[in-house]
């Protein structure tokens, strides 16, 4: 079974501190999304990684792909109160029908 | 460019009541169309996906049920609501079964069962 952690599973920090959130599993995976949900609204998606170390960078925001491909994290530097929501990574399950969610990461930045 | 809508946004139901709940999406043609449910603000439970008109596949037994009688419309349906069927319901859209595989979410109906 693909599963994917998430961890921490809540983060709460101050206005302009740095923080890496991460995405863990035991399986490959083809591709990585990271999702923002705020509450009561849809996740959006923020970024695909495709390849092996692959870094990619969404202004204050900065997503990398493990070389092989088991695990991703995503860095915010300078945090704002705007970042505050649920992170959440996700990837393709095996049959390519179904994306496999992590169950998220809380963040909440007080200014 | 794409949009995808659900409704309602919001649903109060007594338990042993129908419920159904609509998905559509514009701009696009042959969507892959998924329904989620989403527990208290953490990961998100696939419960049907869909890849063509009538073709449904399951992925968690349930008390639910999932249609897709046009292109870019999606229903989820219950003949007799549980109180375990309360949450947060969110419909999803992609494009083709290859690549990246990239998801796009509607703004979610909230389901609480009383």
């Amino acid at each position: 079974t693909q599963l994917l952690e998430q961890s921490p599973q809540f983060l709460s920090i101050q206005e302009g501190e740095n923080l890496t959130v991460y995405c863990n599993s035991s399986s490959v995976f083809s591709s990585l999304q990271w999702y923002r949900q705020e509450p009561g609204e849809g996740p959006v998606l923020l970024v695909t990684v495709v390849t092996g170390g692959e870094v990619k960078k969404l202004k204050r925001l900065t997503f990398q792909f493990g070389d092989a491909r088991k695990d991703s994290s995503l860095h915010i530097t300078a945090a704002q109160p705007g970042d505050t929501g649920l992170y959440l990574c996700a990837g393709s399950n095996q049959a390519g029908t179904a994306l496999i969610f992590g169950k998220g990461t809380t963040l909440s930045v007080s200014s | 460019s794409q949009t995808i809508h659900q409704w309602p946004a919001t649903l109060v139901q007594p338990v042993g009541s129908p419920l159904s709940l609509e998905c559509t999406v514009e701009g696009t043609s042959n969507p892959n169309l998924y329904w989620y449910r989403q527990a208290a603000g953490r990961g998100l439970q696939l419960l049907f996906y869909s890849v063509g008109i009538g073709q449904i596949s399951s992925e968690v037994p349930q008390n639910l049920s999932a249609s897709r009688p046009q292109d870019r419309q999606f229903i989820l349906s219950s003949k007799k609501l549980l109180l375990s069927d309360s949450g947060f319901y969110l419909c999803a859209w992609s494009i083709g079964l290859a690549g990246p595989y990239e998801q796009y979410f509607g703004p979610g109906t909230r389901l609480t069962v009383t």
